[in-house]
C-alpha cells in the first residue's frame, strides 16, 4: 500500500529555534515530493523536490530528498511565529496523483 | 496570476438538498483537482480531470458529481449528502499530466451538511 509518513504528527519551539520535520514514503510511481504549508486554508507550496541530495533553500527554509532511504527533511532556521502552521509532505505518483503525509503541526511560542 | 479561486467559500446544506461547489483558473493548467480535507487531517483525492476528461476517481459516492464544462471551470455538484461529508473541499491545478510539478490550491469551500 502506497503511503507517507510524518514526523513528529506535532511538534513546540521557542521562537529562534531550529526545527527538522521527517516525512518518509513508500509510494509506486514516484515522480517528486511536494512540501507545502497550511494555515487556516490552503496549502501553499513550499519546495518540490525530484532528485536525491540536492538541497533547495528559500529563506530560513531548505529541504533535501533521499531518493535511495525514501525519505525528505524540511529545515527551519530562527523559527517565528508566522511559521507556525501544519506542514504537509505530498509525493506525486505517476502524472496526477499526489499522496499526502498526515502533516506536521509546527507551534512558535515566543 | 497564479490563483485558484472557488466558490461559496461557506456552504451549509440538508440532506435534501441540491448544490454546487464551483472552481476556476486561469493559468493554462490542463488538470484539475478536487480534494476532500477534514478536521486534521490530510486532503484525499477524490477526483482529477486531466484535458476535461475525468481521469481519477477515487471511489467517491455518487452523490458527489464532478464536471469540467471547460479546461479554467471545475465543479462539483452535491445531491443527498450525509453530514459525514461536512468538510473543507479544495479544488488544485496543475500542469498538464506527465509533469512532476506543484498543485496550486484554492482556498477551500468548507461544507456544512445538516
Amino acid at each position: 500500500e502506497d503511503k507517507v509518513v510524518q514526523s513528529p504528527l506535532s511538534l513546540v519551539v521557542h521562537e529562534g529555534d531550529t526545527v527538522t520535520l521527517n516525512c518518509s514514503y513508500e509510494v509506486t510511481n514516484f515522480r517528486s515530493l511536494l512540501w507545502y504549508k497550511q494555515e487556516k486554508k490552503a496549502p501553499t507550496f513550499l519546495f518540490m523536490l525530484t532528485s536525491s541530495g540536492i538541497e533547495k533553500k528559500s529563506g530560513r527554509l531548505s529541504s533535501i530528498l533521499d531518493k535511495k532511504e525514501l525519505f525528505s527533511i524540511l529545515n527551519i532556521t530562527a523559527t517565528q511565529t508566522g511559521d507556525s502552521a501544519v506542514y504537509l509532505c505530498a509525493v506525486r505518483q505517476g502524472a496526477q496523483k499526489l499522496v499526502f503525509g498526515q502533516g506536521t503541526r509546527l507551534t512558535i511560542n515566543p | 496570476d497564479t490563483e485558484v479561486t472557488q466558490t461559496p467559500k461557506h456552504l451549509v446544506m440538508g440532506m435534501t438538498n441540491k448544490k454546487s461547489l464551483k472552481c476556476e483558473q486561469h493559468m493554462g493548467h490542463r488538470a484539475m483537482y478536487w480534494y476532500k480535507q477534514k478536521a486534521k487531517k490530510p486532503p484525499e483525492l477524490m477526483f482529477v480531470y486531466s484535458y476535461e476528461k475525468l481521469s481519477i476517481n477515487e471511489s467517491v459516492p455518487s452523490r458527489f458529481s464532478p464536471e469540467c464544462p471547460n479546461s479554467s471551470l471545475l465543479n462539483l455538484h452535491l445531491h443527498a449528502l450525509q453530514p459525514e461529508d461536512s468538510a473543507l473541499y479544495l479544488c488544485a491545478s496543475s500542469q498538464a499530466q506527465g509533469g512532476a510539478g506543484e498543485l496550486f490550491f484554492g482556498e477551500g469551500s468548507r461544507l456544512t451538511v445538516l
